[in-house]
């Protein structure tokens, strides 16, 4: 496996609270993204990052946020946890220097909204 | 929306017999990747075609693209039950925010022994 972490691997917490996921390299790659997969949708682009503190949105950011203070931390965050973002989280990295893109998945955090 | 579309959702066969599984995607691309998950664990790359090119193999696998149908197929011969797990194809857009995949619904491959 790349050298990629995510913590925590499994979290249940309850409506309104927030919560933290936190993707962790040691790659050094440029790019970092966040996903999560449900039943049926595959994989769906939250967030990525093209470097530090440049970070953008993808398919379906609302009511997520994130932050990358350094290259190898970047952080997502669900300000007020609903049970619709109840899913499997799933960071990814690239180094981006060429046109292959190709993505190196970490083993993903369930996250669980009571 | 989702670029990719897998076909078959899901495929049974028994060990030694190939496995297809079919992509279609919406727009333009820069490459086509094919991603492998087994249960409970992250993905992993398995593949790239660039936009150039037709046919591509790795081991038991064979990857074809067509672009003008925009399609892309993903052979596995003389399965194994060490294949069963979810695969995914994956679009690099040609235009729009670089970098980015777009990751179809995927296919679940089960190979009986």
């Amino acid at each position: 496996d790349a050298g990629i972490t995510q913590s925590p691997r499994h979290k249940v917490t309850e409506t309104g609270t927030p919560v933290t996921l936190r993707c962790h390299q040691t790659e050094n790659h440029r790019y970092m993204y966040w996903y999560r997969q449900d039943p049926g949708h595959g994989l769906r682009l939250i967030h990525y990052s093209y470097g530090v503190k440049d970070t953008d949105k993808g398919e379906v950011s609302d009511g997520y946020s994130v932050s990358r203070s350094k290259t190898e931390d970047f952080l997502l965050t669900l300000e007020s946890a609903t049970s619709s973002q109840t899913s499997v989280y799933f960071c990814a990295i690239s180094q981006g220097w060429d046109s292959y893109n190709e993505q190196f998945f970490g083993p993903g955090t369930r996250l669980t909204v009571l | 929306s989702q670029q990719g579309e897998e076909d078959p959702q899901a495929l049974s066969i028994q060990e030694g017999e190939n496995a297809t599984m079919n992509c279609s995607y919406k727009t333009s691309i820069n490459n086509l990747q094919w991603y492998r998950q087994n249960s409970g664990r992250g993905l992993v790359h398995l593949i790239l075609i660039r936009s150039n090119e037709r046919e591509k193999h790795s081991g038991r696998l064979r990857v074809t693209l067509d672009t003008s149908k925009k399609s892309s197929s993903l052979l596995i011969t003389a399965s194994r039950a060490a294949d069963t797990a979810s695969y995914f194809c994956a679009t690099d857009a040609a235009q729009g925010s670089a970098r980015q995949l777009t990751f179809g619904s995927g296919t679940q491959l089960t190979v009986l022994p």
